[in-house]
């Protein structure tokens, strides 16, 4: 079953705009880390930026920011002032140790183009 | 920087063939991984491992089978390639818990 929701298929935001990617997630465990990772067309996985489950603290990446509900179960990301390089899809992706080891569970993915 | 190698980026092979995919990384990664990623279904695990000679199964491990020979090296082998593995294949590894994955390039393999 599908723990890691993505709720937009696609998103497109004018450059210099700010743009918020939802994300919500399911889990019963109490120590576990959220991440948010860039997919341009090159198709380089890039990390964009990491959450502890354990921090209250929302995670800062220069532009890229996230807003950590923990109790909704919620980690959206934002992206301010949005250059024409932030195109790409943006997944979700979330780690707890499971069965499948430290391996990431990921939604299906938001695809942002970003307009001139 | 961590580095993760594919062998290609595009391999086109026929129904039947046996299929390998090598992934090197040069960190010294106690885990790697195998996902399969399609439009719309996002990344899929198919196998992982966490030490030498040590495989695990993930969620779609039909079809597939892995081998970590070396601790740098994941290979992903389709038996008898079917035109439904069809797909883009990422490589990631990985150290301990909660740090981040690095991924490969992908290989985009089709069968025909």
């Amino acid at each position: 079953a599908q723990t890691v929701t993505q709720s937009q298929p696609e998103m497109s935001v004018q450059e210099a705009e700010t743009v918020t990617l939802s994300c919500t997630y399911d889990t019963s465990e109490s120590n576990y880390y959220l991440f948010w990772y860039k997919q341009p067309p090159s198709r380089q996985m890039i990390l964009v930026i990491r959450q502890e489950a354990y921090k209250q603290q929302n995670a800062t990446e220069n532009r890229f920011s996230v807003n950590f509900q923990k109790a909704a179960k919620s980690f959206s990301l934002k992206i301010s002032d949005s250059q024409l390089g932030d195109t790409a899809m943006y997944f979700c992706a979330f780690m707890e140790n499971s069965n499948s080891g430290y391996a990431l569970n990921f939604g299906k993915g938001t695809s942002l183009l970003v307009t001139p | 920087d961590v580095k993760v190698t594919q062998s290609s980026r595009y391999l086109v092979k026929r129904t039947g063939e046996k299929v390998f995919l090598e992934c090197v990384q040069d960190m010294d990664h106690e885990n790697m991984f195998w996902y399969r990623q399609d439009p719309g279904l996002g990344l899929r695990l198919i196998y992982f491992s966490y030490d030498v000679k040590m495989k695990e199964k993930g969620d779609i491990p039909e079809g597939y089978s892995v081998s970590r020979e070396k601790k740098e090296r994941f290979s992903l082998i389709l038996e008898s390639a079917s035109t439904n593995q069809t797909s883009m294949y990422l490589c990631a590894s990985s150290s301990i818990f909660g740090q981040p994955q690095h991924f490969g390039d992908g290989t985009r393999l089709s069968i025909l």
